[in-house]
């Protein structure tokens, strides 16, 4: 069974940061992107970033860019998110996704296993 | 950055009804689209990809056609459990981006 599991949420102050983890089983974590979606309170979805099975490529989400950094160990079958300079509107439950395509070469992916979200809350 | 636009926000709609929801591209994603279910409290749930495959153990009662730039969710029949909250994802280009959802609730 694919299982997600993320930790390391929390309170935070305006400007802290904050490391997400990911803790992945049930699959070969070495062979999938990985991928951090974002929902703020009673809003919709928002894709933070996407990192390759291999570590390269990474990409980001402009809301995000310069303060955030994703990255994954797959010896430990591990995905992190290192969240700096946080802001008010960073205030969201956070999902690791697996991300999948099916056309070889076609990097940009669906999610097809979620974790079941940490929530972090920046306070002014 | 392709912006995608859901219609209705909201569909009300008695058991055994057929729902149809859209997602417009602001450009083509060509077939490049998912379809997502979220209940409260939970993470969301992978129904349909590349615009027309039902993923892993979702019932044939949910459908998804489609391609450029507009797509339909179809539930044929309304089950009580499908009641929730739908999101489209085009997965063509990066930046990854989701419709604001459609809710479905119990009229």
């Amino acid at each position: 069974e694919v299982q997600l599991v993320e930790s390391g949420g929390g309170l935070v102050q305006f400007g802290g940061s904050l490391r997400l983890s990911c803790v992945a089983s049930g699959f070969t974590f070495n062979t999938y992107e990985m991928n951090w979606v974002r929902q703020s309170p009673g809003k919709g979805l928002e894709w933070i970033s996407y990192i390759a099975s291999s570590g390269s490529p990474i990409y980001y989400a402009e809301t995000v860019e310069g303060r955030f950094t994703i990255s994954r160990d797959n010896a430990k079958r591990s995905l992190y998110l290192q969240m700096n300079s946080l802001r008010a509107e960073d205030t969201a439950v956070y999902y690791c996704a697996r991300g999948v395509t099916m056309v070889r070469g076609h990097r940009p992916c669906f999610f097809d296993y979620w974790g079941q979200g940490i929530l972090v809350t920046v306070s002014s | 950055e392709i912006v995608l636009t859901q219609s209705p926000a909201t569909l009300s709609l008695s058991p055994g009804e057929r729902a149809t929801l859209s997602c417009r591209a602001s450009q083509s994603v060509s077939s490049y689209l998912a379809w997502y279910q979220q209940k409260p409290g939970q993470a969301p749930r992978l129904l349909i990809y590349d615009a027309s495959n039902r993923a892993t153990g979702i019932p044939a009662r949910f459908s998804g056609s489609g391609s450029g730039t507009d797509f339909t969710l179809t539930i044929s029949s309304l089950e009580p459990e499908d009641f929730a909250v739908y999101y489209c994802q085009q997965h063509s280009s990066w930046p990854l981006t989701f419709g604001g959802g459609t809710k479905v609730e119990i009229k």
